[in-house]
């Protein structure tokens, strides 16, 4: 079936200017996450959801960064006023549920790049 | 807080030989769960082994395994008869089980196989 998708794949944008990153899971998975990948770096928890519950958004790193999930299934992670330290590959993963033993499928991610 | 870490950024191994990557992680936890993600260059996180902690058998997924040595937190990864399409970054990973779990990744390290 068809796996993690995320839109655009790659994005150029100016300082200042506002970013939407879109994921869309794996049907019918409950879970997603949002990861950030910096050059040279691992990848860091940014956000998730399960269901209905409130997202844990423990690893926003400012409040500049949002996320929403409708539905219980596409999200989109924006990002507003960008500066040139938002530049890094943001991957997007799912799960059948949270906690299944980390067993994420992760999207190819959105590489994004402030100028 | 869990801390994972991976202290050689790259290796390179010849096609057909071993290779052993390092990682050793700090938690305070008796029970969680330890994974080796692999990256290629499509960017697409990939699942290539998974370690329950309260398991003392150590995991095998065909040509890869991992050493898993609890009291020392150490948790490495072995790829037997590596070949090209091994070539990727790999990244350790902790998650303790939970209702909020997430992944702690390394930083990863730069796997390159000659041929």
């Amino acid at each position: 079936g068809a796996g993690v998708s995320q839109s655009p794949s790659n994005k150029v944008t100016e300082k200042g200017k506002d970013v939407e990153l879109r994921c869309d899971p794996i049907s019918g998975h409950t879970a997603l996450y949002w990861y950030r990948q910096s050059l040279g770096q691992g990848l860091e928890f940014l956000i998730y959801f399960q269901g209905n519950s409130a997202p844990d958004k423990s690893g926003l790193p400012s409040d500049r960064f949002s996320a929403e999930r409708t539905g219980g299934s596409v999200s989109t992670l924006t990002i507003q006023r960008t500066q040139q330290e938002d530049s890094a590959v943001y991957l997007c993963a799912s799960s059948e549920r949270v906690g299944l033993a980390g067993r994420l499928s992760f999207g190819p991610g959105t590489r994004l790049l402030v100028l | 807080a869990q801390t994972v870490t991976q202290s050689q950024p790259e290796m390179s191994v010849q096609e057909a030989e071993t290779v052993t990557l390092s990682c050793t992680y700090d938690t305070s936890e008796n029970n969680y769960y330890l994974f080796w993600y692999k990256q290629p260059p499509s960017r697409q996180m990939i699942l290539v082994i998974r370690q329950e902690a309260y398991k003392q058998q150590n995991a095998t997924e065909n040509r890869f395994s991992v050493n898993f040595q609890k009291a020392a937190k150490s948790f490495s990864l072995k790829i037997s008869d590596s070949q090209l399409g091994d070539t990727a970054m790999y990244f350790c990973a902790f998650m303790s089980p939970g209702a909020n779990s997430k992944l702690t990744f390394g930083k990863g390290i730069t796997l390159s196989v000659r041929p």
